[in-house]
Order: structure tokens, then sequence, then C-alpha cells
């Protein structure tokens, strides 16, 4: 069964960083981009951004409200998918999704809060 | 970027009746080159991350009731729940993939009425 488990959500202050995990099991991730997806309190979804597969060049897309701020790696050996988040504002406080897939995101996991504050 | 638009944002339906969900995007998302709509339906239940329930507009995930029905094509597309159950009550959203960045609808909420 495919399962996806974020973690390495918590409070931050603003201006600080926070780095995400996603780990996966039970496909060959090394086959698949990755996406990162976030839901402000009471929201509505909001893409993050993706990696794609090392066979699709292992690149990375973002939205603008995160580019140049968070990063996307991956790990193929761990099967491990990173958020990097660096100079958090309070606007990014929200429950982070990792998604398996580039265009629609077919598997979920449970989500991690990131609560920016000071 | 591609705005997404959704209606209504909230539908009240009695059990065993049909629930239409619209989405209009502000751009055509259907590729011509491989006659696709990049366009995918997701339903979010309380306190549940989003499930996947339709990709390309209209192909079915595995697992997903065949009450689910996804239509449309270019800009124009409905998501239809035809005999509407409890399970059914969610926040529906859209999503184009046409084009980076990938944008969401507002959502819409479906309850019993």
């Amino acid at each position: 069964e495919e399962q996806l488990v974020e973690s390495g959500g918590g409070l931050v202050q603003p201006g600080r960083s926070l780095r995400l995990s996603c780990t996966a099991s039970g496909f060959m991730f090394g086959d698949y981009a990755m996406s990162w997806f976030r839901q402000a309190p009471g929201k509505g979804l909001e893409w993050v951004g993706f990696i794609r597969s090392k066979v699709q060049g292992g690149t990375t897309e973002f939205g603008a409200s995160v580019k140049g701020r968070f990063t996307i790696s991956r790990d193929d050996f761990e099967s491990i998918a990173y958020l990097q988040m660096k100079n958090l504002k309070t606007e990014d406080t929200a429950v982070y999704y990792c998604a398996r897939g580039r265009y629609y995101a077919q598997h979920w996991g449970q989500g991690t809060l990131v609560t920016v504050s000071s | 970027d591609i705005v997404m638009t959704q209606s209504p944002d909230s539908l009240a339906v009695s059990l065993g009746e049909r629930a239409t969900i619209n989405c209009k995007s502000s751009q055509s998302v259907l590729y011509s080159s491989n006659n696709k709509n990049y366009l995918a339906w997701y339903q979010q239940r309380s306190g549940q991350p989003p499930r996947l329930l339709i990709s390309w507009a209209s192909t079915r995930e595995s697992g997903v009731p065949d009450r689910y029905t996804g239509s449309g094509s270019a800009t124009d597309f409905s998501l239809t729940i035809s005999r509407l159950q409890d399970e059914d009550v969610a926040v529906y959203y859209c999503q184009q993939y046409y084009s980076v960045p990938f944008t969401f609808g507002g959502g819409t909420k479906v309850e019993i009425k």
C-alpha cells in the first residue's frame, strides 16, 4: 500500500527556516515526481511546488509565493522528499502535504502543521 | 496564472439526489497536441487530506464510485455526484495542471439537505 508520511512541522519564528520531510513507502519512489501543497487554516488548497524524477531531470518548479525561499530535494535511496523553507513568513502558516505525482496528486500524506509566529 | 473559479461556494442536496459543481478556468486547459484537458477533481472530507477523484477532466480514479462523473472541456467543467450519500459530505476542489503555477478553485462545500 502506498504511504506518505510528512514530518518536521512545528512552531517557528518569522524569518527562520524549517525543513519538512516526506517519507514514502509502498511504491518505487524514484520513478515518480513528488509535489508539495499547503492549506492555511480554514482556507483552500495551494500548490507549493514539485520535483521531477531523476529520469525527468530532477528539476523543480514553484509557486510565486514561495519561489526563491523554498527548495525541494529528494533522496531516492531513502525514499524521502524534502521541503526546505527559508525566511518564513506568518502567511506560510499552513498544513503542508506531500503527494505523489507532478501534474495531479494521486496519493497524499496526512500533512504536517507549520505555524509561523513570534 | 490560470484562475480557477468554482460555483457554487456551497450546496445542500437531499440524500439520493444529484449534486453538480462547476469549475471555470480563465484560459483553456485543453492541450491541442494530445486533446487532453489538464484538470483534476479532489474531495476533502473534514480533517482529512484531499483525495483524487478524477484526472484528465473525466478519468475516474481507481476505487472512486461510479456515481462521480467529471465532464467538460477547454474552460468549462463539472463534477456530478449522481446519488448523494452521507459519505459524500465534503469540500470539492478542481485543479488545473496545464501550466505552472498549478492552481485550484476555491472549493465547493457539499452538505445534506
